[in-house]
């Protein structure tokens, strides 16, 4: 099993760009989730999905978008690139035993 | 909406144990309580999780009193390679989750 993987793992984008980061996990669980990590800082939750067919907010879901494309993918869309989206983004999926969370190796994105 | 406060940085040395608190004074009857490990360019790696008294596991307890509005992980005889940064999660309203800032443990020889 590949657990969580997440493309690319960098990427620059201009300010003004758009582009859509990809998460996939193999391990059949339910809830997925967005994260970003600011340098030297802990992790914010942007948006999440408890199930197939729904999304809701996090703490800063402002400049995103997501969206569950199935039990398998949960896609993050940057739609018009800020510096301050700057960070390392993880996505995580949630094990069905215990308030597990399995998290990618993180996507480090730079704005200029 | 429970919010997570946790002390930035702590030192120990190897053989110590180590605890580490995080307050969640907001926390709601039905929110969990779980802790993570991270190290350099890596994600989160779960440890510990609980809703109220003591769990234990091959790794590490975690205490958490009667009001729960904290939570104290505990590693016992640490090794440099427990250097890391350790989070708390809380679980808010199901599935919502609010991560601590983090606190950074250097473990010395």
């Amino acid at each position: 099993n590949a657990g969580v993987t997440q493309t690319p793992k960098f990427q620059v984008l201009k300010t003004g760009q758009s582009m859509t980061l990809q998460c996939a996990q193999d391990m059949n669980h339910n809830s997925m989730y967005w994260y970003r990590q600011d340098p030297g800082m802990g992790l914010r939750l942007i948006y999440y999905s408890a199930s197939e067919g729904t999304t809701d907010k996090g703490e800063v879901p402002n400049g995103y978008n997501v969206s569950r494309l199935n039990k398998r993918e949960f896609s993050l869309r940057l739609e018009s690139a800020a510096p301050s989206q700057t960070s390392v983004y993880f996505c995580a999926s949630l094990g069905r035993l215990y308030y597990e969370q399995y998290f990618g190796p993180g996507t480090r994105l730079t704005v200029t | 909406l429970a919010k997570t406060t946790q002390p930035i940085s702590m030192d120990s040395y190897e053989g110590q144990e180590v605890n580490i608190t995080c307050s969640h004074n907001n926390i709601a009857t039905n929110d969990y309580i779980t802790w993570y490990q991270q190290f350099p360019s890596q994600g989160p790696r779960f440890i510990i999780q609980g809703y109220k008294t003591k769990v234990t596991n091959e790794v590490a307890s975690l205490f958490i009193p009667a009001d729960r509005k904290s939570s104290t992980l505990s590693l016992p005889r640490v090794s440099l390679s427990d250097t890391a940064v350790y989070y708390c999660l809380v679980y808010t309203g199901g599935f919502k989750t609010i991560f601590g800032a983090g606190t950074r443990l250097f473990v010395k020889a």
